[in-house]
């Protein structure tokens, strides 16, 4: 079946370094990929999302790249700050009404 | 703010009891999906509906069920409640067929199953 693996956290950083999370997909068929984000007592928000191979997503200087001959979609920011502290999550879709395959998350903690 | 909301935020249960989630769209928004999210996981997806009917469900028992309503609200039941229930749930709405870019959740309900 369709999954998603993604790296455990914490991670936990100084403000203005560089992060990345990796995340690995295994589907059927050509999958729509996104990244959420869940800040602390907030709800689940889409954060950048890519629909087919080499496409980029990009919003709010996070970046991913859909990587179909790695099956990947690694987030990365070039200078985080301490708002970006939340969980991050991967995510899949194979079909057009969002149903969802959640990867299980990665904790990002920016400190000053 | 998405314009989803649920009620209530948070639920406490004994085991064998049921539960009602509630979850209240955007107009228009006529595709509701329903996620389960244990403590330190992903959102699990239990299953959809559009325009009232199921539109697909994952890997969850059938004590598992929900409704959905013409105006935009709808439902999540679990019967039999189990510990391994204790979650927090989502639910997640969008304009039809307009795919998860346009998806959006609540802040979802904190049932613990005692």
């Amino acid at each position: 079946g369709d999954s998603v693996t993604q790296m455990e956290g914490p991670v936990t950083l100084s403000e203005e370094a560089f992060l990345t999370i990796n995340c690995t997909y295994t589907a059927t068929g050509y999958p729509s990929l996104f990244w959420y984000v869940q800040y602390p007592g907030e709800g689940l928000q889409l954060l950048l999302k890519a629909t087919k191979a080499d496409d980029k997503g990009s919003n709010k200087g996070f970046e991913a790249t859909y990587r179909k001959e790695t099956t990947s979609f690694h987030l990365e920011k070039g200078s985080v700050q301490v708002s970006d502290s939340a969980v991050y999550f991967c995510a899949l879709s194979v079909d057009s009404w969002g149903k969802l395959q959640f990867g299980a998350g990665t904790q990002v903690v920016v400190t000053p | 703010e998405t314009g989803v909301t649920q009620s209530p935020t948070h639920l406490i249960k004994t085991r064998g009891q049921q539960v009602t989630l509630r979850c209240s769209s955007q107009s228009g928004h006529n595709t509701v999906s329903w996620y389960q999210q244990a403590l330190g996981q992903g959102p699990q997806f239990i299953f959809q509906y559009y325009r009232e009917e199921e539109n697909g469900r994952g890997n969850f028992p059938p004590r598992f069920s929900g409704l959905q309503f013409p105006n935009y609200s709808s439902e999540l039941n679990v019967n039999a409640l189990e510990l391994d229930d204790s979650a927090l749930y989502l639910c997640a709405s969008s304009p039809t067929g307009t795919g998860p870019d346009t998806q959006y959740f609540g802040p979802g309900t904190r049932l613990t199953v005692l």
